[in-house]
């Protein structure tokens, strides 16, 4: 089954430190892959994506992810965490197609030390 | 440009209670919609996608409903709540196959916060 794994559940940070969120994906073959990121009682919103091509993706907010095909993750990394980084980020799959259902990971729950 | 709404943002309902969240997204036709629900402590779960009007599939099976009554509404029901239904429920578009170049992208709405008492 196809399955999007996220192993840290919770992961704090001191603001300007380095930060890598883990992502691991199970695919038959390789989906397309997000990461998004929910600020308290709000929405989704997208940091970045791989479609395919160059597997080091540039996002937003200075994210940035790299697609490993062996070892079938797409971490998720920051070089200076600042504090209005602390939120909740979750990593997605998608086989594309007609329905394009996202498959979503648990999460990850970033929190920031002054 | 599209935008979605969905509301209410928050909600508290007693158990056994009926429920009815709505979704419409403008600026664009025939989309793709979808309701997710998020769990305390638990990730993003999709419970619903629609590719046309009338057109539902659902991915768990539950005490939930969906409905697409037009083209850009969508609304997920419950006859009776549960108090496993408490969650954050979250309504999401992307365009139709062959419209955009970034179809595979979800656009999300802000969330409705449901808490059954």
């Amino acid at each position: 089954a196809q399955s999007v794994t996220q192993p840290d559940i919770h992961i704090t940070v001191s603001e300007g430190a380095s930060l890598e969120l883990r992502c691991n994906y199970s695919y038959g073959a390789t989906p397309y892959l997000f990461w998004y990121v929910q600020s308290p009682g709000q929405g989704l919103q997208l940091l970045l994506k791989y479609f395919s091509g160059d597997t080091l993706v540039q996002g937003i907010k200075g994210f940035e992810a790299e697609f490993k095909r062996s070892q079938s993750s797409f971490n998720l990394r920051k070089p200076s965490v600042h504090w209005s980084d602390a939120a909740e980020y979750f990593c997605a799959a998608s086989r594309g197609g007609a329905t394009n259902k996202l498959i979503f990971g648990t999460g990850t729950l970033l929190a920031v030390q002054p | 440009s599209q935008t979605i709404h969905q509301w209410p943002a928050t909600l508290v309902q007693p158990v056994g209670s009926p429920l009815s969240l709505e979704c419409t997204v403008e600026g664009t036709s025939n989309p793709n919609l979808y309701w997710y629900r998020q769990a305390a402590g638990r990730g993003l779960q999709l419970l619903f996608y629609s590719v046309g009007i009338g057109q539902i599939s659902s991915e768990v099976p539950q005490n939930l409903s969906a409905s697409r009554p037009q083209d850009r509404q969508f609304i997920l029901s419950s006859k009776k709540l549960l108090l496993s239904d408490s969650g954050f429920y979250l309504c999401a578009w992307s365009f139709p196959p062959g419209q955009s170049a970034t179809n595979e992208k979800l656009f999300f709405g802000s969330g409705t916060q449901l808490s059954v008492l």
